[in-house]
């Protein structure tokens, strides 16, 4: 059964720190998405990395994707109270538009 | 101006009815989804369609039918209601075979 799991599930970090969130998934996928979701709200686009290598900024966020590791980091850079929401990261391993999403990491930053 | 648009918001119901949950896109995209978030934040893929057509069925009870008028709105019916049904239900869009899906603002389901 594929599995992706993120880690960690919760993360309390203070504003200006820098962090990681991991995503490792169990299947080969060449396609992985990074999603942000704000407390009762829908979820938003981040990022989708296409290809092993693949690394991609916006702002304090950035993606990357190693496909032979299966793995996707999400690094923190400096991190400001805006950036507290819940970070998903999914894939299509079978390039069905079929999308099995990670466990979640739920980021609060305090000042 | 709202991409992909679901209604209603909120739904609360008592177990046994039966339940729809409509979903519209305008933004010229051919496959739609229907995924369940459950109390603990898990997303899960319920259904696909393309062009009005079933893609992707996922292990659901049959008490949830998904329906495709045309490509741009996916409804999601569901007969007997059980408490477990109760979750946010997102929709989704996208071009088939492209990379990004656009979500809708969910539907939060509250069965009591």
């Amino acid at each position: 059964e594929l599995k992706v799991e993120q880690n960690p599930l919760f993360l309390s970090m203070q504003e200006g720190k820098n962090y990681t969130i991991y995503c490792n998934y169990s299947t080969t996928s060449d396609r992985l998405y990074w999603y942000r979701q704000d407390p009762g709200k829908s979820l938003e686009s981040l990022f989708v990395l296409l290809s092993n290598g693949a690394v991609k900024q916006e702002g304090r966020l950035m993606a990357s994707l190693d496909t032979k590791a299966r793995l996707s980091t999400l690094h923190i850079t400096a991190a400001v109270h805006d950036l507290s929401a819940t970070y998903f990261c999914a894939v299509d391993p079978y390039n069905t538009d079929k999308l099995i999403f990670g466990t979640g990491t739920r980021l609060q930053v305090f000042p | 101006d709202t991409a992909v648009s679901q209604t209603p918001k909120y739904l609360v119901t008592q177990m046994g009815n039966d339940k729809s949950i409509k979903c519209e896109q305008n933004l010229g995209h051919d496959t739609m989804y229907w995924y369940k978030q459950d109390s603990k934040k898990f997303l899960k893929i319920m259904f696909s369609y393309n062009n009005k057509e079933l893609i992707i069925n996922e292990t659901v009870p049959n008490r949830f039918s998904p329906k495709s008028p045309d490509k741009a709105h996916l409804n999601l019916h569901i007969n007997s209601l059980e408490l477990g049904d109760s979750a946010v239900y997102f929709c989704a869009s996208s071009i088939r075979g492209a990379t990004e899906q656009y979500f809708g603002p969910g539907t939060r389901l509250t069965v009591t």
